[in-house]
This record gives C-alpha cells, sequence and structure tokens, in this order.
C-alpha cells in the first residue's frame, strides 16, 4: 500500500533554532495535511494543502507542497518549548477522505 | 462548543475480555472515523462510518472488531477478546462532510494485561 514517509524521524533543538520536516510519497499525493500532536495528546489540524508548489504561513510556520505533488515540507523559524509534539503530514484519500498518515517527526525543544 | 468527546479516556481490560470505546462527534458532524495508534507510531486508519452505514471498514481487523454509529447515541468501536496486541490509544475523528477536515478527540489509551 501507499507508504508516507517523513524525515527526520526525530529531532532536538536549543530554543530559536529552526526546524523543517519533510514528507515524502512515491505516488501524487491528491493534498497533504499536517497536524500537531503534543505527548499524550490528540492530533490537532494544522493546514491543508492541495496545489502544486503552494506555501501557506501561520505566524512561525511554513508549509509547502512540492511542484510534483510528491512531498512537502513544514519550518519553524526560531522554535519554542510550546512546539514540542510530533509532527505528522496526511494524505485525505478517496471518497471519504480517510487520512493515511506519514510516519512523524518528534521535536524536541530545549532551553 | 463541545468538540468530538471520547470515553472512556483510559480503559484497563485483562486479555479475553471485551473493550467497548465511545465517541460523540462534533455538533453538525455526521461522518465519523476511528484510528488506531500504537506506541510511538503513526495513526492508521480503521473504519469510516455515517449514520447506521459503515462506509470503509477497508482498516479494520477481520476479527474481533466492529463498529456501529446508530441514529441515536455515539459511535461505539467494540473490541472482543481482546489481546495484549490491541494495547493502543484509539482516537476518533468527525467531520461535516466527506471531504471536510476531521476533528480529533482526545482518545481512549486501552491498555490490556
Amino acid at each position: 500500500g501507499q507508504q508516507v514517509m517523513q524525515i527526520p524521524q526525530y529531532q532536538h533543538v536549543q530554543e530559536g533554532e529552526d526546524f523543517t520536516t519533510y514528507c515524502n510519497s512515491s505516488t501524487t499525493l491528491s493534498n497533504i495535511q499536517w497536524y500537531k500532536q503534543r505527548p499524550g495528546g490528540h492530533p490537532v489540524f494544522l493546514i491543508q494543502l492541495v496545489k502544486s508548489g503552494e506555501v501557506k504561513k501561520q505566524k512561525r510556520l511554513t508549509f509547502q507542497f512540492g511542484e510534483a505533488k510528491k512531498n512537502s515540507s513544514l519550518h519553524i523559524t526560531a522554535t519554542q518549548t510550546t512546539d514540542v509534539g510530533t509532527y505528522f503530514c496526511a494524505e485525505g484519500t478517496g471518497t471519504a477522505s480517510k487520512l493515511t498518515f506519514g510516519t512523524g517527526t518528534r521535536l524536541q525543544v530545549t532551553l | 462548543n463541545a468538540g468530538v468527546m471520547q470515553n472512556p479516556r483510559h480503559l484497563v481490560r485483562r486479555r479475553g475480555q471485551e473493550a467497548r470505546l465511545r465517541c460523540s462527534p462534533m455538533k453538525g458532524h455526521s461522518h465519523v472515523y476511528w484510528y488506531r495508534q500504537l506506541p510511538e507510531e503513526g495513526l492508521k486508519f480503521m473504519v469510516y462510518l455515517q449514520k447506521e452505514n459503515i462506509i470503509d471498514e477497508s482498516g479494520m481487523p477481520k476479527e474481533r472488531f466492529s463498529a456501529e454509529f446508530p441514529k441515536e447515541g455515539p459511535s461505539i468501536l467494540r473490541i472482543q477478546q481482546v489481546v495484549r496486541g490491541d494495547s493502543a490509544a484509539y482516537f476518533c475523528a468527525s467531520s461535516q462532510g466527506a471531504k471536510n477536515i476531521q476533528y480529533f478527540g482526545a482518545g481512549t489509551r486501552l491498555s490490556v494485561l
């Protein structure tokens, strides 16, 4: 079945440093969604990208969808301790848009 | 503005017992999805339901697992004769329509002893 891989699996940064996670698929993605899950918490929707080459920003977060729609990235500028968590990309597939989640990137931020 | 409500938050069962997990979607949402998250892994789709109908159960194990979303009341995910491998976090999500954003509940963490 289709797999959506994310790299890195884990990243530890100092507060104030930047962070980027990458989402890669072997097949063309119809759309890409990004979620954040705090430790012990539940996935929280961040954004959805649909168009080839699309870039969206939310304060310190920048989301990008690749031109070939096979990859996506999430970049956080000047991380804060509140950014700690696991970031998942996901594709909504089928008529019901069930979500196929990536493997996730766990971000740890220390002072 | 109640979100997706799941209960119980934590559930402990012994091997062979039954587990019932409940999910009430957000107000106005008629589409419910169940996902399972094993420790240190991503979420895996299990089943998609609308009121009184199972639309897609391609992610459900063939045996011991069942789901329903009755006309009245919450959606139920039922696991019969639980085994240790069923220990996981089970998340429910709801959406307004089939292609709308899914909002997740806090999850039920099932531990099988």
